[in-house]
C-alpha cells in the first residue's frame, strides 16, 4: 500500500499571501494524484486530478505540480474561503486508493 | 448532476454490524463508475474503505477486508455498506462517493452521516 504524506500539519497564511502545501508518496505515483479540499461539516471537494489538471469550476488560483514521489498545492492568493484543509490521494496503485493526512490552512 | 445520500443508524453497539445505504440520483448506478465508501473518524482523515461496481465487483481496503461487504441493488439505484464486529474506533462520519471508471479520483460525495459505537 502506497502512503501519503502531507506537510505541513498546519499553514498559517494571511489573506492575500500564497500557500504552498506539500504531498509526498512512499512509491512512485507517476501524476496519479488528486487534491482535495474539506471544509468543517462538508465532505471534501475535487481541487485538481492528475497532479495539476483543476477541476471543475475550481478557480486558477489553485495549482497542482509535480510527479513521482514529490507533488505541491499552490494556492496563490488566499480567500477568506479557501481556509480549509487539503488532502492529497494517490490513485496510481489502486485499490487501495489511500490519503494523506491532510494539511489546515488557517488564518494567520 | 449526480447527487448520493446515505442513511442509516447513527449508532452501532460495540460487536454488531454497521450498515448503511447510499441512494443514487441524477445518473445511473449503471454506468461506468465505481460506487466507493469513505470514512473519516472526528478530527482525523480520511480512509477509502471500498468500492463496487454495477457488475457486482468489489475491491476492499485489506486493512477492513475481513470485516466489510458492499453490495448494490440496482432496482433501487443504491448500494450498501456493512461492516461487522465493530469497536469504538470504527465510529467515524462515512461518507459514500463515486469515482468514475479508470480514473481513481471522487468527482462526487456524500454529505456524510455519523457513526458512533457505543452501547
Amino acid at each position: 500500500e502506497i502512503v501519503m504524506m502531507q506537510s505541513p500539519a498546519t499553514l498559517s497564511v494571511s489573506p492575500g499571501e500564497r500557500a504552498t502545501l506539500s504531498c509526498r508518496a512512499s512509491q512512485s505515483v507517476n501524476s496519479n494524484l488528486a487534491w482535495y479540499q474539506q471544509k468543517p461539516g462538508q465532505a471534501p471537494r475535487l481541487l485538481i486530478y492528475g497532479a495539476s489538471t483543476r477541476a471543475t469550476g475550481i478557480p486558477a488560483r489553485f495549482g497542482g505540480s509535480g510527479s513521482g514521489t514529490e507533488f505541491t498545492l499552490t494556492i496563490s492568493s488566499l480567500q477568506s474561503e479557501d481556509f480549509a484543509i487539503y488532502y492529497c490521494q494517490q490513485y496510481n496503485n489502486w485499490p487501495p486508493l489511500t490519503f494523506g493526512g491532510g494539511t489546515k490552512v488557517e488564518i494567520k | 448532476q449526480v447527487q448520493l445520500q446515505e442513511s442509516g443508524p447513527g449508532l452501532v453497539k460495540p460487536s454488531g454490524t454497521l450498515s448503511l445505504t447510499c441512494a443514487v440520483s441524477g445518473g445511473s448506478i449503471s454506468s461506468s463508475n465505481w460506487w466507493s465508501w469513505v470514512r473519516q473518524p472526528p478530527g482525523k482523515g480520511l480512509e477509502w474503505i471500498g468500492e463496487i461496481y454495477h457488475s457486482g465487483s468489489t475491491n476492499y481496503n485489506p486493512s477492513l477486508k475481513s470485516r466489510v461487504t458492499i453490495s448494490v441493488d440496482k432496482s433501487k439505484s443504491q448500494f450498501s455498506l456493512k461492516l461487522s464486529s465493530v469497536t469504538a474506533a470504527d465510529t467515524a462520519v462515512y461518507y459514500c462517493a463515486r469515482v468514475k471508471w479508470s480514473s481513481g479520483w471522487v468527482d462526487y460525495w456524500g454529505q456524510g452521516t455519523l457513526v458512533t459505537v457505543s452501547s
